[in-house]
């Protein structure tokens, strides 16, 4: 079966301190892979997806950057980050652009 | 790029009642996804929606697309506690991604 795996579950960072999220997905190949970011109580707003190895797509500009460097692992990371970067973010992936979303446990950020 | 809005944003029922949940688009829908997110939990997908007036059911939960394709619903009878949660509904996005709605939190007392 397929399983998703993201980490850490918690992380609290100083403003303009590096950042790096990963998130593994296992039991699938050639996942479309996504991250997103929900702010206390708001919606989910997609900040990148990737439909394969080294390919990206960035939704919203801002500090943050994505990489693919293998089919199941995507990384979402920031060399400095800002307090407007809290948030708790999520990992997704699917098998099609138009299929449901697996999401992972997602990483609660809190910067300082 | 499309936005899908979601109403009401929160809303408080006493256990047994009924609730629902309405997802706007201002353009028309490829199709539309509905998921659950537990106080503290990620989304978990519920349901997909692909036709015109398509109406879909899971025990308690009625879900249904519009006839235009352009509004969603989420109604759930005789609400219970483990029905608490934040509900978002999710549009296709030119075929490329979902974009979420804002939610709707539903409070449950007991």
């Amino acid at each position: 079966s397929q399983t998703i795996h993201q980490w850490p579950a918690t992380l609290v960072q100083p403003v303009g301190s590096p950042l790096s999220l990963e998130c593994t997905v296992e039991g699938t190949s050639n996942p479309n892979l996504y991250w997103y970011r929900q702010a206390a109580g708001r919606g989910l707003q997609l900040l990148f997806y990737s439909v394969g190895i080294g390919q990206i797509s960035s939704e919203v500009p801002q500090n943050l950057s994505a990489s693919r460097p293998q089919d199941r692992q995507f990384i979402l990371s920031s060399k400095k980050l800002l307090l407007s970067d809290s948030g708790f973010y999520l990992c997704a992936w699917n098998y099609a652009v138009s299929e449901k979303l697996f999401f992972g446990s997602g990483t609660q950020l809190s910067v300082l | 790029g499309q936005q899908v809005m979601q109403i009401p944003q929160y809303q408080h029922v006493q256990e047994g009642e009924d609730f629902t949940t309405y997802c706007n688009s201002s353009t028309t829908l490829s199709n539309i996804q509905w998921y659950k997110q537990r106080p503290g939990g990620h989304p978990v997908f519920l349901i997909q929606l692909v036709k015109s007036g398509e109406v879909k059911k899971q025990k308690r939960l009625t879900f249904q697309f519009g006839e235009a394709k352009k509004n969603s619903s989420l109604h759930i009878t005789a609400t219970q506690t483990t029905d608490v949660g934040t509900y978002f509904c999710a549009e296709l996005n030119y075929g490329q991604n979902f974009v979420f709605g804002p939610g709707t939190r539903l409070s449950v007392l007991p």
